[in-house]
């Protein structure tokens, strides 16, 4: 199947750092990725969606300047987390669809997730 | 807006038991369904999906079919293993134009197994 990684894996930071978080497509091009956020025992979160080329688009609720994403590039998009606080500790995962062909088409591949802690 | 409700767990079984794990939905337009699985510490692996009224996915012994009459995607599985113990969530991809085919999930469903 399709491999998604995503780096690091795990992340521990003070208060007030950035954090930037790489999501990659190894073996296809994604045009769209996604990025969410899970809380323990929450369902995922859809923060926002990344299209190649184009500005993120940020599901309600989700601020911008704070969660900052790039899609640089057809494998590659990143999100930072600006000024972590505490409050912004959690798990992130990003997913990457596929383009549109046939059974492979309209479904989402997942990263194993990052783990921020915010001191 | 579209909605996935899942049966709340935690779930426990003992080995070779059956399983249901219920999920019903909501959406505006005509959906995708999907099941997909975590593992402690992992991110989310698609399990099966369906993509029209009807079709059965499945995928490690797990089953689930598309009903539209009753708005549900049920998982199932006719003996599971201890290393079925993960947390399931239930999902929707809207497949309207403009979506960007987005995924909406359900709360999730702790399984364990127990041998």
């Amino acid at each position: 199947g399709a491999v998604v990684s995503q780096h690091p894996s795990r992340v521990i930071c003070k208060s007030g750092t950035s954090v930037k978080i790489e999501c990659r497509s190894l073996d296809f091009q994604a045009t769209t990725m996604f990025w969410y956020r899970q809380f323990p025992k929450k369902s995922l979160m859809l923060m926002a969606t990344s299209n190649e080329g184009s500005k993120a688009t940020y599901e309600q609720g989700v601020e911008k300047d704070k969660f900052l994403i790039n899609h640089a590039s057809l494998t590659l998009s990143t999100l930072t987390v600006t000024s972590a606080h505490p409050e912004d500790s959690s798990f992130y995962i990003c997913s990457a669809r596929r383009p549109l062909a046939g059974k492979t088409k309209n479904i989402q591949y997942f990263g194993a997730g990052t783990r921020l802690s915010v001191l | 807006g579209d909605s996935v409700t899942q049966m709340e767990g935690p779930v426990t079984l003992s080995e070779e038991a059956f399983l249901t794990i219920n999920c019903t939905y909501t959406a505006t337009g005509y959906p995708s369904l999907f099941w997909y699985v975590q593992y402690p510490g992992e991110g989310l692996q698609l399990l099966l999906k369906a993509t029209k009224a009807d079709d059965k996915g499945s995928n490690k012994g797990f089953e689930a079919t598309y009903r539209k009459e009753t708005t549900s995607f049920h998982l199932e599985k006719g003996s599971v293993q201890v290393s079925d113990s993960a947390v399931y969530f239930c999902a929707l991809s809207d497949r309207r134009w403009g979506s960007n085919y987005k995924l909406t999930f359900g709360k999730g469903t702790l399984l364990t197994v127990n041998p």
